[in-house]
């Protein structure tokens, strides 16, 4: 079975600008969650997706955004990018069992100039 | 907000010794996850607890889960260089978001 795959892995943006991340879920995972890592800290909970509808969302204001796919892979969208912004993001997929069995990809390293 | 704090947050060993790594919080979680993640790679699952008091190994590695459901720890015997890396301790309230402790970056020097 494949893991989950995420791209691009590294992306440098200037100020202001707009970015999408994209994720592809492991096989038979439904539910996609974000989260964002700043450098020597824990992640942090952005959103989840779950059959493509948001199904909560962490302390991230409105310019954070995704989308989830028919075939569950996802995208996070970030607006008007901010130089705290830059960070690791991490997705993880799951099979919807209230907290178990995730699966994390490598990540998308963002840095904002 | 960090609900799950970690200690120690920095550790430096030699191989061969033993560690413990604790992971607190005074909010009680239906799950408590611990993850081992490598730089520039995403955390890697290494145990889920569910149950006050429970205890599960896996090969040289601990986990326990505090009675009341608020603490967990993390027991490592004869430290290997390969156990070097960053350790994360993550709670779960039954609603699939994972809270993430503040971390352990664990360095074992050969």
């Amino acid at each position: 079975e494949t893991g989950v795959t995420q791209s691009p892995t590294h992306l440098i943006k200037t100020r202001g600008q707009q970015v999408t991340l994209r994720c592809s879920s492991q096989s038979g995972h439904n539910t996609v969650s974000w989260y964002q890592q700043a450098l020597g800290q824990g992640p942090q909970f952005i959103f989840q997706y779950y059959r493509e509808e948001e199904n909560g969302r962490g302390n991230f204001p409105p310019r954070f955004s995704g989308l989830q796919f028919p075939n569950y892979s996802s995208e996070l969208n970030v607006n008007a990018l901010e130089l705290d912004d830059s960070a690791l993001y991490l997705c993880a997929s799951s099979l919807r069992t209230g907290g178990y069995g995730y699966t994390f990809g490598s990540g998308t390293r963002l840095t904002v100039v | 907000t960090q609900l799950l704090e970690q200690s120690p947050q920095f550790l430096s060993i030699q191989e061969g010794e033993n560690l413990t790594v604790y992971c607190n919080s005074s909010s009680v979680f239906s799950s408590l996850q611990w993850y081992r993640q490598e730089p520039g790679e995403g955390p890697v699952l290494l145990v889920t607890v569910v149950t006050g008091g429970e205890v599960k190994k896996l090969k040289r590695l601990t986990f326990q889960f505090g009675d009341a459901r608020k603490d967990s720890s993390l027991h490592i015997t004869a430290a290997q260089p390969g156990d070097t890396g960053l350790y994360l301790c993550a709670g779960s309230y039954n609603t699939d978001k994972l809270i993430f402790g503040t971390g352990t970056r664990l360095q074992v020097f050969p």
